[in-house]
């Protein structure tokens, strides 16, 4: 069965740290699509990265950066010099590539980021 | 600039009544979703549309229906509100049919029913 496993429920750095949050997945396709997600204090669901299950290269973007690996099906994202409005809660998604996945997200349970000052 | 809407933003409600909340998107996305996020359960899919006059039911999707009259709208309406259907709802729309599309998220609506 298909899951996403997001095992920090809360993570808290003093800023310009580095942070790394951690997503494990599970899935017996061999097709599928891997996402992250930032919900900030004021509520809204942003979109960061999507990554299919072909792409291994590591995905950098300014201060964010994704490290992909099959061999551990882990989809890490490290945040470079936190800044205080990176705190968010971060939330790991799958989307499995069959049809009968019927296009759905099956999301971890979010890790709550707190950078302090 | 292209968008998703969701409207109120904050309702209130008491048990029993049927309540409608709104979710509009002007990206012409054939994918529609409706989901609640709840604390200790993340976010579960109620019901989604592939399509004009398609709907699906999610994981939640007792006490909830949808209805998709044309490509914009996916309106979820609480026939009878309960107090365990107070929860913050979130709209979604994805591009075309096919489980590589992102999807894409409103500002959510705050309901509570008393």
């Amino acid at each position: 069965a298909q899951k996403v496993t997001q095992a920090q429920t809360e993570i808290s750095v003093v800023e310009k740290e580095d942070v790394t949050l951690d997503c494990v997945y599970e899935t017996r396709d061999t097709t599928y699509y891997l996402f992250w997600y930032k919900q900030p204090p004021s509520g809204e669901l942003v979109f960061l990265i999507r990554r299919n299950s072909f792409d291994e290269q590591n995905e950098i973007s300014g201060r964010y950066s994704w490290n992909f690996q099959k061999s551990t099906s882990s989809f890490n994202f490290t945040i470079t010099a936190s800044q205080v409005v990176d705190s968010a809660v971060y939330f790991c998604a799958l989307s499995e590539g069959s049809r009968d996945s019927n296009y759905q997200l099956i999301w971890g349970a979010g890790t709550k980021l707190i950078i302090k000052p | 600039d292209a968008e998703i809407t969701q409207s109120p933003r904050h309702k209130i409600t008491e048990t029993g009544r049927q309540v409608t909340l709104a979710c509009h998107q002007t990206w012409n996305h054939n994918n529609m979703f409706w989901y609640r996020q709840d604390l200790g359960h993340g976010l579960r899919l109620i019901h989604y549309s592939y399509g004009v006059q398609d709907t699906n039911k999610g994981e939640v999707s007792d006490g909830y229906s949808v209805s998709r009259s044309n490509t914009e709208d996916l309106p979820l309406t609480l026939e009878s509100a309960a107090s365990s259907q107070t929860s913050v709802y979130f709209c979604a729309s994805s591009e075309r049919t096919s489980s590589t599309d992102t999807q894409y998220f409103g500002p959510g609506t705050r309901l509570t029913v008393l």
